[in-house]
């Protein structure tokens, strides 16, 4: 199973959008509506920002997004801030086989 | 609130093995299944193994497939990753990640809290 792709940067000035994509098969974005979001900060843990594709645990700004087509899923980050600037990662449910890919992960930059 | 505790990492040979540990709380471990997440050195995040709440069902990533195991000591609240036949692929932070709901198989779609990893490094 190969990982999800997704491009590996992505910049923005503070108060833009910016929209990181993430692009599976129909194995898997395309099957499940299950793709999850995770911010990473350098030398942390991953962080859970959207699950199953737009959803957002409590906690977690209304500045992020997210959304499917066919087998492309997309985060978007509006009102882009200085702490947004991380690494993104989509991941997506792939069958009881695969069981979860993640994508190859996007360096978000605040110009 | 919920804390994940990963230990047991360390510096490794070739072919040699590792057992990681991770210690829950804030929660009730027995009833949600539980993950293990590795990300190599500047790389991306790879599912590695998954155990149901009551250990009943275990599943690998292809790649560790035959070399590691997956389990839990409930009374302990405690999840295990033993690591055999180590490889210097296999050089990563190790993290625990936990089902957003109890019961799951698996498949309850994300991981909503993770631990702060473990270094494993595979090294002659």
């Amino acid at each position: 199973q190969s990982a999800l792709t997704q491009p590996a940067s992505v910049s923005g000035s503070p108060g833009q959008s910016i929209t990181i994509s993430c692009t599976g098969t129909s194995s898997d974005v395309g099957s499940y509506n299950l793709v999850s979001w995770y911010q990473q900060h350098p030398g942390k843990a991953p962080k859970l920002m959207i699950y199953e594709g737009s959803k957002r645990p409590s906690g977690v700004s209304n500045r992020f997004s997210g959304s499917k087509s066919g087998n492309t899923a997309s985060l978007t980050i509006s009102g882009l801030q200085a702490e947004d600037e991380a690494d993104y990662y989509c991941c997506s449910y792939a069958g009881s086989s695969t069981f979860y890919v993640f994508g190859t992960g996007t360096k978000v930059t605040v110009l | 609130q919920v804390q994940l505790v990963e230990s047991g990492g360390g510096v490794v040979q070739p072919g040699g093995s590792l057992r990681l540990s991770c210690a829950a709380s804030g929660f009730t471990f027995s009833s949600y299944g539980m993950h293990w997440v590795r990300q190599a050195p500047g790389k991306g995040l790879e599912w590695v193994a998954f155990i149901r709440y009551d250990g009943s069902n275990k599943y690998y990533a292809d790649s560790v497939k035959g070399r590691f195991t997956i389990s839990r000591d409930n009374s302990k609240n405690t999840l295990y990753l033993q690591m055999n036949s180590l490889r210097a692929e296999d050089t990563a932070v190790y993290y625990c990640a936990k089902d957003p709901l109890p019961y799951c198989g698996g498949d309850c779609s994300h991981f909503d809290y993770w631990g702060q990893g473990t270094l494993v490094t595979v090294s002659s």
